[in-house]
């Protein structure tokens, strides 16, 4: 079974500009979460999608927004690009979203912001 | 506010040293708990969790964790370590809101 794909792997764009990841979880899970790592931060979590509906979401600012589609694919948007953002972000399946079950995560995109 | 907290950032071992990461979380309530890895080049990956029953969590590669409620811990052990153990370890916390808060990770070296 294949894992949970990210794309673009890296990415460099500038301040203002806006920017789009994907996420194509594990065939059969319906949930998918999305995270922010940085050197400063670590990992935090940004929202979770579930049947194409958000079913939670951290503490970030509403230039990070997200949306799933029927096949379960996610992606994750942030506008206004700041060089805060530049970060590695990681997307996790699962299932059905409980939190009991095993979240399996991507490679991660890597998003360097100038 | 919930929070989990890992004092080791870089911890340092031979082969065969026995090893001990401390986790630990602030919150009043029900928890569960996490610990994953990130090799090198590699993804995370769950290495054990505890929900209830049995505080003592054993996980893959021998890895075990053990929930001291009184202390508000969940260290990572491991009697034992080898060099492909060197990687990065997550803490991590679900405070009945279902989404996990990351520890900000500590990273392993073993010296063969």
């Amino acid at each position: 079974k294949a894992g949970v794909t990210q794309t673009p792997r890296y990415l460099i764009k500038t301040r203002g500009q806006q920017v789009t990841l994907s996420c194509s979880p594990i065939s059969g899970h319906r949930s998918v979460s999305w995270y922010q790592q940085t050197p400063g931060q670590g990992l935090q979590f940004l929202f979770e999608y579930f049947s194409e509906t958000q079913r939670n979401k951290g503490n970030f600012p509403g230039r990070f927004s997200g949306r799933q589609f029927s096949n379960s694919r996610s992606e994750m948007n942030v506008s206004t690009l700041e060089l805060g953002d530049s970060a590695l972000y990681l997307c996790a399946s699962r299932v059905s979203g409980l939190l009991q079950e095993t979240q399996y995560f991507g490679p991660g995109t890597r998003l360097l912001v100038l | 506010a919930q929070s989990v907290s890992q004092h080791n950032h870089h911890v340092i071992l031979s082969e065969a040293a026995s090893l001990e990461l401390g986790c630990n979380y602030s919150y009043g309530g029900t928890v569960n708990l996490f610990w994953y890895v990130q090799y090198p080049g590699q993804h995370l990956q769950l290495l054990l969790k505890y929900f209830s029953g049995d505080p003592l969590v054993k996980g893959i590669k021998g890895f075990e964790a053990e929930f001291i409620k009184s202390k508000f811990s969940f260290n990572l052990r491991k009697p034992s370590v080898q060099w492909s153990d060197t990687a990065e370890y997550f803490c991590a916390g679900d405070f009945g809101n279902e989404k996990l808060t990351f520890g900000t990770g500590t990273r392993l070296t073993i010296i063969p």
